[in-house]
Protein backbone atom coordinates (compact mmCIF):
# COMPACT_ATOMS: atom_id res chain seq x y z
CA UNK A 1 0.00 0.00 0.00
CA UNK A 2 2.34 3.19 -1.33
CA UNK A 3 0.95 6.02 1.02
CA UNK A 4 2.74 8.70 -1.22
CA UNK A 5 1.50 8.54 -4.78
CA UNK A 6 3.54 11.22 -7.53
CA UNK A 7 1.34 10.03 -10.18
CA UNK A 8 3.09 11.96 -12.75
CA UNK A 9 6.49 9.85 -13.95
CA UNK A 10 7.40 12.94 -16.30
CA UNK A 11 7.14 16.10 -16.72
CA UNK A 12 8.51 18.54 -19.54
CA UNK A 13 8.45 22.71 -19.52
CA UNK A 14 9.97 25.07 -21.32
CA UNK A 15 12.24 27.73 -19.33
CA UNK A 16 11.12 30.28 -17.68
CA UNK A 17 7.84 28.43 -17.31
CA UNK A 18 6.25 27.06 -14.17
CA UNK A 19 7.15 23.80 -13.24
CA UNK A 20 4.52 22.48 -10.99
CA UNK A 21 4.86 18.53 -9.06
CA UNK A 22 1.99 17.07 -7.31
CA UNK A 23 2.19 14.73 -4.57
CA UNK A 24 -1.19 12.58 -2.82
CA UNK A 25 -0.70 10.75 0.49
CA UNK A 26 -3.04 8.66 1.88
CA UNK A 27 -1.88 8.42 5.82
CA UNK A 28 -4.34 10.95 7.84
CA UNK A 29 -0.72 10.81 10.52
CA UNK A 30 1.92 12.41 8.41
CA UNK A 31 2.56 16.02 9.49
CA UNK A 32 5.56 17.00 7.93
CA UNK A 33 6.42 16.89 4.07
CA UNK A 34 10.18 17.41 2.51
CA UNK A 35 11.03 17.54 -1.22
CA UNK A 36 14.15 16.18 -2.52
CA UNK A 37 16.10 16.94 -5.50
CA UNK A 38 18.00 13.94 -7.34
CA UNK A 39 20.49 13.83 -9.94
CA UNK A 40 21.55 10.51 -11.83
CA UNK A 41 24.60 8.86 -10.12
CA UNK A 42 23.67 11.34 -6.98
CA UNK A 43 21.99 10.86 -3.69
CA UNK A 44 18.95 13.35 -3.03
CA UNK A 45 19.12 16.17 -2.11
CA UNK A 46 16.90 18.43 0.50
CA UNK A 47 15.08 21.25 -1.42
CA UNK A 48 12.05 22.63 1.13
CA UNK A 49 9.59 21.24 3.55
CA UNK A 50 6.44 22.07 5.14
CA UNK A 51 4.32 21.16 8.29
CA UNK A 52 0.99 20.52 8.82
CA UNK A 53 0.49 23.86 10.38
CA UNK A 54 1.01 25.87 7.46
CA UNK A 55 -0.23 25.84 4.24
CA UNK A 56 2.40 27.28 2.24
CA UNK A 57 6.19 27.77 1.79
CA UNK A 58 8.69 29.30 0.12
CA UNK A 59 11.82 29.32 -0.69
CA UNK A 60 13.66 31.48 -3.40
CA UNK A 61 12.12 30.05 -6.62
CA UNK A 62 10.63 27.32 -4.90
CA UNK A 63 6.89 27.08 -3.43
CA UNK A 64 5.55 24.08 -1.46
CA UNK A 65 1.59 24.51 -1.20
CA UNK A 66 -0.26 21.59 1.41
CA UNK A 67 -3.69 20.94 1.04
CA UNK A 68 -4.77 18.77 4.25
CA UNK A 69 -8.81 18.34 3.34
CA UNK A 70 -7.20 16.84 0.21
CA UNK A 71 -4.03 15.22 1.65
CA UNK A 72 -2.21 17.00 -1.50
CA UNK A 73 1.06 18.87 -1.78
CA UNK A 74 2.50 20.59 -4.48
CA UNK A 75 5.72 22.28 -5.42
CA UNK A 76 5.97 25.02 -7.73
CA UNK A 77 9.13 26.11 -9.54
CA UNK A 78 9.10 29.63 -10.89
CA UNK A 79 11.44 29.83 -13.59
CA UNK A 80 12.06 27.16 -14.19
CA UNK A 81 15.56 26.65 -15.11
CA UNK A 82 17.53 23.90 -17.13
CA UNK A 83 19.83 23.12 -14.15
CA UNK A 84 16.27 22.37 -12.46
CA UNK A 85 15.94 18.92 -14.83
CA UNK A 86 16.58 16.11 -11.93
CA UNK A 87 14.31 13.73 -10.32
CA UNK A 88 12.17 14.93 -7.38
CA UNK A 89 10.70 13.16 -4.50
CA UNK A 90 7.64 13.83 -2.44
CA UNK A 91 8.45 12.79 0.86
CA UNK A 92 6.47 12.69 4.25
CA UNK A 93 6.61 11.56 8.06
CA UNK A 94 4.80 11.97 11.31
CA UNK A 95 3.69 9.98 14.31
CA UNK A 96 3.21 7.00 12.14
CA UNK A 97 6.49 6.81 10.80
CA UNK A 98 8.01 8.67 14.38
CA UNK A 99 7.99 4.78 16.31
CA UNK A 100 7.64 6.76 19.37
CA UNK A 101 10.80 8.45 18.81
CA UNK A 102 11.28 11.52 15.89
CA UNK A 103 10.79 12.35 12.46
CA UNK A 104 13.54 10.85 9.71
CA UNK A 105 11.67 7.39 8.82
CA UNK A 106 10.60 9.06 5.80
CA UNK A 107 8.12 7.73 3.37
CA UNK A 108 9.26 8.90 -0.22
CA UNK A 109 6.94 8.86 -3.63
CA UNK A 110 7.75 7.10 -6.65
CA UNK A 111 9.58 10.36 -8.16
CA UNK A 112 8.55 12.80 -11.05
CA UNK A 113 11.24 13.36 -13.77
CA UNK A 114 11.22 16.73 -14.50
CA UNK A 115 12.77 18.35 -18.03
CA UNK A 116 13.67 22.35 -18.74
CA UNK A 117 14.12 22.73 -22.21
CA UNK A 118 15.96 25.99 -22.93
CA UNK B 1 27.22 21.30 3.42
CA UNK B 2 26.37 17.43 4.35
CA UNK B 3 29.17 15.43 4.67
CA UNK B 4 28.25 11.56 4.02
CA UNK B 5 30.46 9.29 2.14
CA UNK B 6 29.55 6.42 0.29
CA UNK B 7 31.66 3.38 -0.58
CA UNK B 8 32.00 1.81 -2.71
CA UNK B 9 29.80 4.36 -5.89
CA UNK B 10 29.61 1.22 -7.81
CA UNK B 11 30.52 -2.41 -7.57
CA UNK B 12 29.82 -5.42 -9.95
CA UNK B 13 29.88 -9.09 -8.26
CA UNK B 14 28.88 -12.02 -8.80
CA UNK B 15 26.18 -14.21 -7.01
CA UNK B 16 27.45 -15.80 -3.65
CA UNK B 17 29.81 -13.16 -2.94
CA UNK B 18 30.17 -11.45 0.49
CA UNK B 19 30.09 -7.38 0.13
CA UNK B 20 29.96 -4.71 2.47
CA UNK B 21 28.99 -1.16 1.31
CA UNK B 22 30.22 1.08 3.64
CA UNK B 23 28.44 4.77 4.78
CA UNK B 24 30.22 6.98 6.98
CA UNK B 25 29.01 10.62 8.55
CA UNK B 26 31.26 13.48 9.71
CA UNK B 27 27.95 15.91 11.49
CA UNK B 28 27.86 13.25 14.52
CA UNK B 29 24.34 12.61 13.45
CA UNK B 30 22.88 9.85 15.94
CA UNK B 31 20.39 8.93 13.51
CA UNK B 32 21.62 6.97 10.19
CA UNK B 33 19.39 5.16 7.53
CA UNK B 34 19.89 2.93 4.83
CA UNK B 35 17.27 3.29 1.88
CA UNK B 36 17.31 1.46 -1.37
CA UNK B 37 15.98 2.48 -4.84
CA UNK B 38 15.77 0.74 -7.94
CA UNK B 39 14.95 3.07 -11.21
CA UNK B 40 11.69 4.73 -11.51
CA UNK B 41 10.35 3.57 -8.23
CA UNK B 42 10.29 5.10 -4.53
CA UNK B 43 12.74 5.27 -1.96
CA UNK B 44 11.95 2.27 0.60
CA UNK B 45 13.72 2.23 3.89
CA UNK B 46 15.69 -1.17 4.76
CA UNK B 47 17.73 -0.15 8.32
CA UNK B 48 17.71 2.21 10.21
CA UNK B 49 19.64 3.45 13.61
CA UNK B 50 19.24 5.60 16.54
CA UNK B 51 22.60 5.39 17.71
CA UNK B 52 25.55 2.93 18.84
CA UNK B 53 24.57 -0.59 19.25
CA UNK B 54 20.93 0.40 17.66
CA UNK B 55 19.68 -0.86 14.36
CA UNK B 56 16.45 -1.21 13.39
CA UNK B 57 14.44 -3.11 10.36
CA UNK B 58 13.05 -0.67 8.24
CA UNK B 59 9.64 -0.66 6.51
CA UNK B 60 11.23 -3.00 3.18
CA UNK B 61 12.41 -6.40 4.16
CA UNK B 62 15.76 -7.31 3.07
CA UNK B 63 18.22 -9.49 3.87
CA UNK B 64 20.88 -7.06 3.95
CA UNK B 65 22.45 -6.91 8.12
CA UNK B 66 23.91 -3.34 9.25
CA UNK B 67 26.18 -2.51 12.14
CA UNK B 68 26.25 0.67 14.42
CA UNK B 69 29.31 0.15 16.33
CA UNK B 70 30.64 4.14 15.86
CA UNK B 71 28.56 7.13 15.62
CA UNK B 72 30.16 7.89 12.45
CA UNK B 73 29.75 4.36 10.97
CA UNK B 74 26.79 2.50 9.35
CA UNK B 75 28.35 -0.38 7.28
CA UNK B 76 25.62 -2.25 4.94
CA UNK B 77 26.39 -6.31 4.64
CA UNK B 78 25.29 -9.18 1.90
CA UNK B 79 26.19 -12.27 3.48
CA UNK B 80 25.56 -13.80 -0.58
CA UNK B 81 24.51 -11.59 -2.74
CA UNK B 82 22.30 -12.58 -5.33
CA UNK B 83 20.85 -10.71 -8.65
CA UNK B 84 17.72 -9.96 -6.62
CA UNK B 85 19.48 -7.77 -4.81
CA UNK B 86 20.91 -4.85 -7.63
CA UNK B 87 19.83 -1.74 -6.83
CA UNK B 88 20.79 1.39 -5.53
CA UNK B 89 21.39 1.85 -1.97
CA UNK B 90 21.34 5.26 -0.62
CA UNK B 91 22.78 5.76 3.17
CA UNK B 92 21.49 8.92 4.97
CA UNK B 93 21.88 10.76 8.32
CA UNK B 94 19.65 13.11 10.39
CA UNK B 95 19.80 14.96 13.68
CA UNK B 96 16.85 14.63 15.73
CA UNK B 97 14.00 16.71 15.08
CA UNK B 98 14.36 18.89 18.20
CA UNK B 99 17.38 20.49 17.27
CA UNK B 100 17.01 21.54 13.32
CA UNK B 101 13.07 21.86 13.60
CA UNK B 102 13.03 19.56 10.53
CA UNK B 103 15.07 16.42 10.80
CA UNK B 104 15.48 16.23 7.35
CA UNK B 105 17.60 13.99 5.47
CA UNK B 106 21.59 14.09 4.50
CA UNK B 107 21.87 11.66 1.34
CA UNK B 108 25.22 9.88 0.59
CA UNK B 109 25.94 9.83 -3.33
CA UNK B 110 24.97 6.22 -3.54
CA UNK B 111 26.42 2.63 -4.18
CA UNK B 112 25.05 1.11 -6.96
CA UNK B 113 25.15 -2.96 -6.87
CA UNK B 114 25.15 -5.17 -9.82
CA UNK B 115 24.98 -9.00 -9.11
CA UNK B 116 25.59 -11.01 -11.70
Amino acid sequence: DQQVKQNSPSLSVQEGRISILNCDYTNSMFDYFLWYKKYPAEGPTFLISISSIKDKNEDGRFTVFLNKSAKHLSLHIVPSQPGDSAVYFCAATGVANAGGTSYGKLTFGQGTILTVHP
Amino acid sequence: EADIYQTPRYLVIGTGKKITLECSQTMGHDKMYWYQQDPGMELHLIHYSYGVNSTEKGDLSSESTVSRIRTEHFPLTLESARPSHTSQYLCASSVPSGITGTGELFFGEGSRLTVL
